[in-house]
């Protein structure tokens, strides 16, 4: 069965501070990774990873993939209260399923 | 950027009702589009994917005869869940990938359907 699982759970920080989410998986036929920022609704689009050791990096979140070790890491630096979200890694296979991870609940704290 | 809209964004129904939700890509063609649920602070649990013109695929647990799915044309699917109970009260929301771009894995989601069955 394929697994997502993120760590922390949850994560409460003060403004300016850098937080790192972790998200490793196990999933028979991986394609991509994808991260996810959801506030109130409907999650939305960070990042897609589908190659080892490239960095993505938009603004102040980056985000590098490790398929050697089965596992990425999403980075926010000098966080700001309009990141408090749930940040969500999913896994999509070659099969086009997707299996998410229970998600990681930040807090920043003015 | 695409864009994926989902109808109603809240629907409140009694008990015994049907409720259909409806999931469209506005301004690009879906291959596929899924549906997932999500409890409070919980993540999203894929339920089905759903293929234009073919029948849709359900995970392990979920009931066909609950869940209609219905891809009718490549921008549109809908989601009935059929006799609702209270505990089908949850956040719908469904995804899209992108016709021009099915190998990427990327998903387009839509904003969410609150169901809250009385």
């Amino acid at each position: 069965e394929d697994k997502v699982v993120q760590s922390p759970l949850s994560l409460v920080v003060h403004e300016g501070d850098t937080v790192t989410l972790n998200c490793s998986y196990e999933v028979t036929n991986f394609r991509s990774l994808l991260w996810y920022k959801q506030e109130k609704k409907a999650p939305t689009f960070l990042f897609m990873l589908t190659s080892s050791g490239i960095e993505k990096k938009s603004g102040r979140l980056s985000s590098i993939l490790d398929k050697k070790e089965l596992f990425s890491i999403l980075n926010i630096t000098a966080t700001q209260t309009g990141d408090s979200a749930v940040y969500l890694c999913a896994v999509i296979t070659n099969a086009g399923k997707s299996t998410f991870g229970d998600g990681t609940t930040l807090t920043v704290k003015p | 950027g695409a864009v994926v809209s989902q109808h109603p964004s809240w629907v409140i129904c009694k008990s015994g009702t049907s409720v259909k939700i409806e999931c469209r890509s506005l301004d690009f063609q879906a291959t596929t589009m899924f549906w997932y649920r999500q409890f409070p602070k919980q993540s999203l649990m894929l339920m089905a994917t759903s293929n234009e013109g073919s029948k849709a695929t359900y995970e392990q647990g979920v009931e066909k005869d609950k869940f209609l799915i219905n891809h009718a044309s490549l921008t549109l699917s809908t989601l009935t869940v059929t006799s609702a109970h209270p505990e089908d009260s949850s956040f719908y929301i469904c995804s899209a990938r992108s016709l021009r771009s099915p190998l990427s894995g990327e998903l387009f989601f839509g904003e969410g359907s609150r169901l809250t069955v009385l």
